[in-house]
């Protein structure tokens, strides 16, 4: 089954405006939440992660929610710019004993317009 | 500074030909190695990973092998390749269970 799940394979926002990016996951196990920034033909560049104790981290214009009891995880990019567009991709990983095992989302294509 | 190299860049291979791809990571010792896989237009998929020299998991069976000669290096390989086997070939590392970096990444594309 899809065990990470990004419900909305495309966004548009307005420059300036806030762009949410959605993921969803199934496995309790996952302590681990990543997003990813990803252009055509190029390897993804980790974002932003936060581990399951914690529940909101920000970065700079970048912030992740963390809902455990939802499983759901979500990147918020403030001030959203046009070179922020891109695939983004969410990833869940589970670190129990001798496991290294990491799932990625579909992604979610955000364009931003000016 | 870490830098990860991933060889070759491109490669376009015969139907049952052999195969290998190859990926070093410099700057960083005892690194988490992982090989990736996304075909076109599908979702990255996680293949293998190591946490050290000569050990290596299998997290999808895709008809491909990994190993780790070297505390920095991690290479996929096959006997046979398949078509399903297309698509792009990502190395990335982990300082420990943490953060992932990728690597360029290979485009493969079988005929």
């Amino acid at each position: 089954g899809q065990q990470v799940k990004q419900s909305s394979p495309s966004l548009t926002v307005q420059e300036g405006g806030i762009s949410i990016l959605n993921c969803d996951y199934e496995n309790d196990m996952f302590d681990y939440f990543a997003w990813y920034k990803k252009y055509p033909d190029n390897s993804p560049t980790l974002l932003i992660s936060v581990r399951s104790n914690v529940d909101k981290r920000e970065d700079g214009r970048l912030t992740v929610f963390l809902n455990k009891s939802g499983k759901h995880f979500s990147l918020h990019i403030t001030a959203s710019q046009p070179e922020d567009t891109a695939v983004y991709l969410c990833a869940a990983g589970a670190s129990g004993t001798g496991n290294y095992k990491y799932v990625f989302g579909a992604g979610t294509r955000l364009k931003v317009i000016a | 500074a870490q830098t990860i190299h991933q060889w070759p860049v491109a490669e376009i291979k015969a139907v049952g030909s052999p195969l290998s791809l190859g990926c070093t990571i410099k700057g960083k010792s005892s690194p988490n190695l992982y090989w990736y896989w996304q075909a076109t237009g599908g979702t990255l998929q996680q293949l293998f990973y190591s946490i050290t020299v000569g050990q290596v998991e299998s997290v999808v069976q895709l008809n491909l092998s990994a190993s780790r000669p070297k505390d920095d290096q991690f290479i996929l390989s096959t006997e046979k390749l398949l078509l399903s086997h297309s698509g792009f070939y990502l190395c990335a590392w982990s300082p420990q269970y943490a953060e992932q970096f990728f690597g360029p990444g290979t485009r493969l594309t079988v005929l």
